[in-house]
């Protein structure tokens, strides 16, 4: 059963519009939330994350929401650049266990078209 | 430069075979995990480590098995028992393991195809 989803596959935006990815989540244990960048053939990067006491963190042109009744948290990118060309993990925690052990979405591959 | 280094890049193995995918992180680390990704699907937990000399299996770990025996290296062996093990693994750390919202940082990843 996935506990995290991200049902849209893929995204393609213009260049200087924004970005919004998406990532629902069925567990309410998850206290922790994180987003992850990935270019093909590399390993994930850390972009940005969000705590279940907060409902928004920005940094930069990166935005989280995090809407914890609806169970929902989105990714605004803004403005987008074609460097943000990428796919995009949305990744959950939940610290009931001994470990900060990641839950990840299956991905949304974004494209920002110069 | 710190970072977390897997080897190699690509790797090739005959159906029966065992092979050994490398991890290294020079960023002193106490906790360390094993991911595979799928195409479509998200990364699966294999197996991590919160201390050396222990680790536990995640949800993926049949087919699979880790040691630990220095703070810095993780190796993950996919045995002949792993009936499709076709994917792109990832290994990641963390500073602390147990509590804590410290994100983990991934290594760029060792494709694994069968010949």
């Amino acid at each position: 059963d996935q506990q995290v989803k991200q049902n849209s596959p893929s995204l393609s935006v213009q260049e200087g519009r924004i970005s919004i990815l998406n990532c629902d989540y069925t567990n309410s244990m998850f206290d922790y939330f994180l987003w992850y960048k990935k270019y093909p053939a590399e390993g994930p990067t850390f972009l940005i994350s969000i705590s279940s006491i907060k409902d928004k963190n920005e940094d930069g042109r990166f935005t989280v929401f995090l809407n914890k009744s609806a169970k929902h948290l989105s990714l605004h990118i803004v403005p987008s650049q074609p460097g943000d060309s990428a796919v995009y993990f949305c990744a959950a925690v939940n610290y009931g266990g001994a470990t900060n052990k990641l839950i990840f979405g299956t991905g949304t591959l974004l494209a920002v078209q110069p | 430069d710190g970072g977390i280094t897997q080897s190699p890049k690509y790797l090739f193995r005959k159906e029966g075979q065992n092979v050994t995918l490398s991890c290294e992180q020079n960023l002193n680390h106490d906790a360390m995990y094993w991911y595979r990704q799928d195409p479509g699907q998200g990364l699966r937990l294999i197996y991590y480590s919160q201390i050396v000399n222990d680790f536990q299996k995640g949800d993926i770990a049949e087919g699979y098995s880790v040691s630990r025996e220095k703070k810095e290296s993780f190796p993950l062996t996919v045995t002949s028992a792993q009936k499709n093990p076709t994917a792109f693994y990832l290994c990641a750390s963390t500073p602390i393991g147990g509590l804590s919202n410290q994100p983990q940082h991934f290594g760029d990843g060792t494709r694994l195809s069968i010949l």
